[in-house]
């Protein structure tokens, strides 16, 4: 079946390093790619997403590009804040909506210091 | 828009004792979605209604769990009896309509623990 695997964390950087949090998928059929984030004490929320091969969704300085040829959708961001302090989670969907449930990853921490 | 609105934040309850979490979801959101996360399991969804209908209970996981939503404007998740494997924070989302590519809002979860 449909699988995402991310990177373990936790995740510890200096304030302005440099992000990457790895995401593969498995999936059949055309999947959507999505990382949704979670701060301390409060529910999931979009981030991101990416609906096709090649496309790069971006927010809050954060990018993302929906790589097919290597199942992978990374998220990175060029200099990080200790408000970026959260729970980092990749998602899939089958894009043509036949799968109705997503697809988790089970998260990555990631922790700022200033 | 208020958002995802889940009651209570927290609750404590003991082994055996009877627990309802409540789930208000964002006005307009036709379809709506129960989630459990643990540090071992990670986000597990259990239920989701699209029109207040369940579509897909799979992953409830015992007949302990049940789930309502008499009306689009809310939802319960109740367990009976509860255990304390049960603890874990539970979130209610919703969104617009309930293909998986549709955008899930999530509230701020109830942290359930049971002793």
């Amino acid at each position: 079946g449909d699988s995402v695997t991310q990177m373990e964390g936790p995740v510890t950087l200096s304030e302005e390093a440099f992000l990457t949090i790895n995401c593969t998928y498995t999936a059949t059929g055309y999947p959507s790619l999505f990382w949704y984030v979670q701060y301390p004490g409060e529910g999931l929320q979009l981030l991101l997403k990416a609906t096709k091969a090649d496309d790069k969704g971006s927010n809050k300085g954060f990018e993302a590009t929906y790589r097919k040829e290597t199942t992978s959708f990374h998220l990175e961001k060029g200099s990080v804040q200790v408000s970026d302090s959260a729970v980092y989670f990749c998602a899939l969907s089958d894009r043509d909506g036949n799968n109705r449930k997503l697809i988790w990853g089970l998260g990555t921490s990631l922790a700022v210091n200033p | 828009d208020a958002g995802v609105i889940q009651s209570p934040r927290h609750e404590v309850t003991e082994m055996g004792q009877e627990v309802t979490l409540r789930c208000k979801p964002i006005s307009g959101h036709n379809s709506l979605f129960w989630y459990r996360q643990t540090m071992m399991r990670g986000l597990e969804l259990l239920i989701y209604f699209n029109n207040n209908v369940p579509i897909d209970d799979s992953g409830m996981p015992e007949d302990r769990f049940s789930a309502k939503m008499p009306n689009a404007s809310f939802s319960t998740l109740k367990i009976q009896p509860s255990e304390p494997r049960d603890s874990a924070v539970y979130f209610c989302a919703s969104s617009l309509g309930y293909l998986a590519k549709n955008i899930q809002y999530f509230g701020a979860g109830t942290r359930l623990s049971v002793l």
